[in-house]
């Protein structure tokens, strides 16, 4: 079965500092992998997706990911973090059913 | 172009009572899905309705929850009748025909108490 893993339930970053975050997917086929959003009372916001092609992504504020299919992994980084990216980060594979199948997140926290 | 809109935002109910919760999907996909986040856990799959029908209800998790795509426009996720468990944040969800991204709405958060 497809599944997603996160291994950091939380993050602690300086604001400035660069970021990291984790993610591992176990599926068979080639997949769709996304990272989401989640700032305190919004929904879900779409970061960056990859499908194919160049393995480093980039996405909205700053943000890129790098697929490695050897590792099955989809890290999300950021060079240098701003107090507003603190919130919940969620990484996604899309198993090619048009289901969507989410890690477990990883809260973020910005110190000053 | 307007998201993914829910209704409502927010909503707090006696666990037994009923609750419907309404999304409008981008305009134009054919495809739209519901999603729930209980407890802090993983966000999950409910359902996926390719125009009005049910493509994939897997995930729903009693008879409890009934949803509907009537006309293949917005869609209805009732849950009745409530009980403690089904608190937490219900995601809805859409995308165009062709699309493999999926774009989210705010979420209806529900507290059943």
């Amino acid at each position: 079965a497809q599944s997603v893993t996160q291994p950091d339930i939380h993050i602690t970053v300086s604001e400035g500092a660069s970021l990291e975050l984790r993610c591992n997917y176990s599926y068979g086929a080639t997949p769709y992998l996304f990272w989401y959003v989640q700032s305190p009372g919004q929904g879900l916001q779409l970061l960056l997706k990859y499908f194919s092609g160049d393995t480093l992504v980039q996405g909205i504020k700053g943000f890129e990911a790098e697929f490695k299919r050897s590792q099955s992994s989809f890290n999300l980084r950021k060079p240098s973090v701003h107090w507003s990216d603190a919130a919940e980060y969620f990484c996604a594979v899309n198993t090619g059913f048009q289901k969507l199948v989410f890690g477990t997140g990883t809260r973020l926290l910005v110190s000053p | 172009e307007a998201g993914v809109t829910q209704f409502p935002s927010h909503s707090v109910i006696e666990k037994g009572q009923t609750v419907t919760l309404r999304c409008d999907p981008i305009s134009g996909h054919d495809n739209l899905y519901w999603y729930r986040r209980v407890m802090g856990k993983e966000i999950k799959f409910l359902l996926h309705f390719v125009k009005e029908s049910k493509q994939d209800e897997s995930g729903m998790p009693n008879n409890r929850f009934l949803a509907e795509r009537t006309g293949g426009t917005y869609s209805t996720l009732k849950v009745q009748p409530a009980e403690l468990e089904d608190s937490g944040v219900y995601f809805c969800a859409s995308s165009h025909s062709s699309g493999n991204t999926i774009y989210f709405g705010e979420g209806s958060w529900l507290t059943v108490v």
